[in-house]
């Protein structure tokens, strides 16, 4: 079974540029997330989406972010305009089971993208 | 806001030696917790999943324990190895049916 898969694994720009991530998850899971990892710190969860729906996006900085899924299966994540706060590792999971059935489901996480900005 | 910390930030062991990691969170109402693994430049691995019903859970060499109305868990790993070296996330997932993570402890284990 291929894994999620996210591309590019390294981007570095400027401040005030913009950038985006692209997530492949595993084939049939209905759930997506987008992470913000920190070093030294734990993933903070931006964004969920189940299909191609939005369920939770309290954390994301919406003035600068967003993130779709089209179709239910591929999403994307941009930042414009970045700022140097933003550095961090951004990982995409899915989880094969619909949110509200959550308990017990597994998520699966892609190798991330280490975002440097300058 | 549920808040999740591990202790210790970082652990340096030889090889061959019991260790035990812990977690602490602050929240006791969560349907489970998580303990994953990091590896430099991947993403996270699921090691075990604890119900909150359950006491605790076992795979290989790993144990982890759950006491919900203390808000700790503890992670066992027995007869440690080089190739157990990275940093362990624990995670619990509360009444937002998110995931709320730790900071996480880096392990190095010594040949």
């Amino acid at each position: 079974e291929a894994g999620v898969a996210q591309s590019p694994r390294y981007k570095i720009i400027e401040k005030r540029q913009s950038v985006a991530f692209w997530c492949n998850p595993i084939s049939g899971h209905a759930t997506l997330y987008w992470y913000q990892q920190i070093l030294g710190q734990g993933p903070k969860l931006l964004i969920q989406f189940q299909n191609n729906g939005v369920v939770d996006d309290s954390q994301l900085p919406k003035d600068r972010f967003s993130a779709e899924r089209l179709k239910g299966v591929d999403s994307t994540l941009k930042i414009q305009p970045a700022k140097l706060e933003d550095s961090a590792v951004y990982l995409c999971a899915s989880s094969l089971v619909p949110r509200l059935a959550a308990d017990t489901d597994t998520q699966y996480f892609g190798p991330g993208t280490r975002l440097t900005v300058l | 806001k549920q808040e999740v910390t591990q202790i210790p930030a970082a652990l340096s062991v030889p090889e061959g030696e019991n260790l035990v990691l812990n977690c602490s969170f602050t929240d006791s109402a969560i349907y489970n917790l998580q303990w994953f693994r990091q590896d430099p430049g991947k993403g996270l691995t699921s090691l075990l999943l604890i119900q909150s019903s359950q006491r605790e859970q076992t795979s290989g060499r790993l144990n982890a324990s759950l006491d919900k109305s203390s808000g700790r868990s503890t992670l066992y790993i027995a007869a440690s190895q080089p190739g157990d070296s990275a940093t362990y996330l624990c995670a619990v997932r509360g009444s937002a049916r998110q995931l709320t993570f730790g900071s996480g402890t880096q392990l190095t284990v010594l040949p």
